[in-house]
């Protein structure tokens, strides 16, 4: 249980146009999901979070019109990164929190690679 | 501003050599210590996590530890499987309840 996906899990684009990046909680009902983006040899940096039927909410330093986020349901989060660019490229992970659990509980994707040439 | 340290960056073990990585935190107050594996190009995987000081959790060949400043990831007898990035991630009380913050990571190599 508790599987986490993610669509696709790799993605070349050119430069100015969008992608957009799928989360999907697989036999769970999520509640809230984050978006993380990492850079090689880095951490996990949060950029935002993403709550079913709300805004999400943005960490400082990232751009809510770059990093649209919408959670449309328990199950699905997306993630579509508008105009992008070279500096976009990273690796972006999202994790979800399972209704009803304490929030000690989240489980990762497998992430997604975007490299935008 | 809450701080989450790892070291060393990299370790390179022989196969059975027993080592520790560290992970020291400066909190305002701790909710939770996680400890997760990570394989290249994959999300963090779920190993342990940790609440209060004094507090010990196994898992095969790995056992977590905590103190009011640190906590360490002991590796007994690994093997080239367990080679992995391994991240510490903390919860706080002045954040937001379900927010992470994460460690830079241990790059653990094992060789045969």
């Amino acid at each position: 249980g508790a599987v986490v996906s993610q669509h696709p899990s790799r993605v070349i684009c050119k430069s100015g146009t969008s992608v957009k990046i799928e989360c999907r909680s697989l036999d769970f009902q999520a509640t809230t999901m984050f978006w993380y983006r990492q850079f090689p040899k880095q951490s996990l940096m949060l950029m935002a979070t993403s709550n079913e039927g709300s805004k999400a909410t943005y960490e400082q330093g990232v751009e809510k019109d770059k990093f649209l986020i919408n959670h449309a349901s328990l199950t699905l989060s997306t993630l579509t990164v508008t105009s992008a660019h070279p500096e976009d490229s990273s690796f972006y992970i999202c994790s979800a929190h399972e209704r009803g659990r304490t929030y000690n509980e989240q489980f990762f994707g497998p992430g997604t690679r975007l490299t935008v040439l | 501003e809450d701080q989450v340290t790892q070291s060393p960056e990299a370790l390179r073990l022989q196969e059975g050599e027993s080592s520790s990585l560290n992970c020291s935190y400066t909190v305002s107050g701790l909710r939770g210590l996680f400890w997760y594996r990570q394989d290249p190009g994959k999300g963090p995987e779920f190993l342990f996590t940790l609440y209060s000081a004094g507090e010990e959790k196994e898992k095969e060949r790995l056992k977590a530890t905590l103190t009011k400043k640190e906590s360490f990831l002991h590796i007994t007898a690994p093997k080239p499987e367990d080679s992995a990035t391994y991240l510490c991630a903390v919860r706080v009380l002045s954040g937001s309840a379900r927010q992470l913050t994460f460690g830079s990571g241990t790059q653990l190599t094992v060789l045969p």
